[in-house]
């Protein structure tokens, strides 16, 4: 069973139609919560990080929140520049130390 | 900005070879990172360090070694490369405590 599940793995919308993409976990004792985006042949670049539950941040059109079992990063108004594989992370007690345990990922595409 | 940076963009091996794969970060960060990812699989954590001559395993470190003999270089070791070892190798760094971790833009190894 995955620790760490995004969905949808695949998602198209309009330049300005506004979604949501969810990472829900199953590992205990969550000590962070972390939001990449990554680019075609490039390594992860970090947006966000959250603790705990309640916790929100934002970043231009991007808008990570959590609760005790998943988070969502809202993206208001995309733009086609924002097409990028969105990856989610944890780190949690029992982990290996400070190692990520990420998800598979959400491939966005936005249409001009 | 946080400067990660790989020895090799592509690389190609035949199996049975020793393969070395060079990381190097400029901003005096603690722990360090090496990750694989395969289409299906996500990002997993190979090996991490989080001091000089400190190294720890991840979720798969079979058939791999590390090293680590000066804090701003991090060494991923295959030490007889197999075709199963074909894959996108992505290092990152993080200051102690922090959790954050910075990629480098990954190496593509190919072992034929």
């Amino acid at each position: 069973e995955d620790q760490v599940t995004q969905s949808p793995e695949a998602l198209r919308l309009q330049e300005g139609e506004s979604s949501s993409l969810n990472c829900s976990y199953t590992v205990s004792g969550l000590r962070g919560l972390f939001w990449y985006r990554q680019d075609p042949g490039k390594g992860p670049e970090f947006l966000f990080t959250l603790y705990s539950a309640g916790e929100e941040k934002e970043k231009e059109r991007l808008k990570a929140t959590l609760t005790k079992k998943e988070s969502f990063l809202h993206i208001t108004a995309p733009k086609p520049e924002d097409s990028a594989t969105y990856l989610c992370a944890v780190l949690y007690s029992g982990g290996g130390a400070d190692g990520l345990t990420f998800g598979k990922g959400t491939h966005l595409i936005i249409q001009p | 900005d946080v400067k990660v940076t790989q020895s090799s963009r592509y690389l190609v091996k035949r199996t049975g070879e020793k393969v070395f794969l060079e990381c190097v970060q400029d901003m005096d960060h603690e722990n360090m990172f090496w990750y694989r990812q395969d289409p299906g699989l996500g990002l997993r954590l190979i090996y991490f360090s989080y001091d000089v001559k400190m190294k720890e395993k991840g979720d798969i470190p079979e058939g791999y070694s590390v090293s680590r003999e000066k804090k701003e270089r991090f060494s991923l070791i295959l030490e007889s490369a197999s075709t199963n070892q074909t894959s996108m190798y992505l290092c990152a760094s993080g200051f102690s405590g922090s959790y954050e971790q910075y990629f480098g833009p990954g190496t593509r190894l190919t072992v034929t």
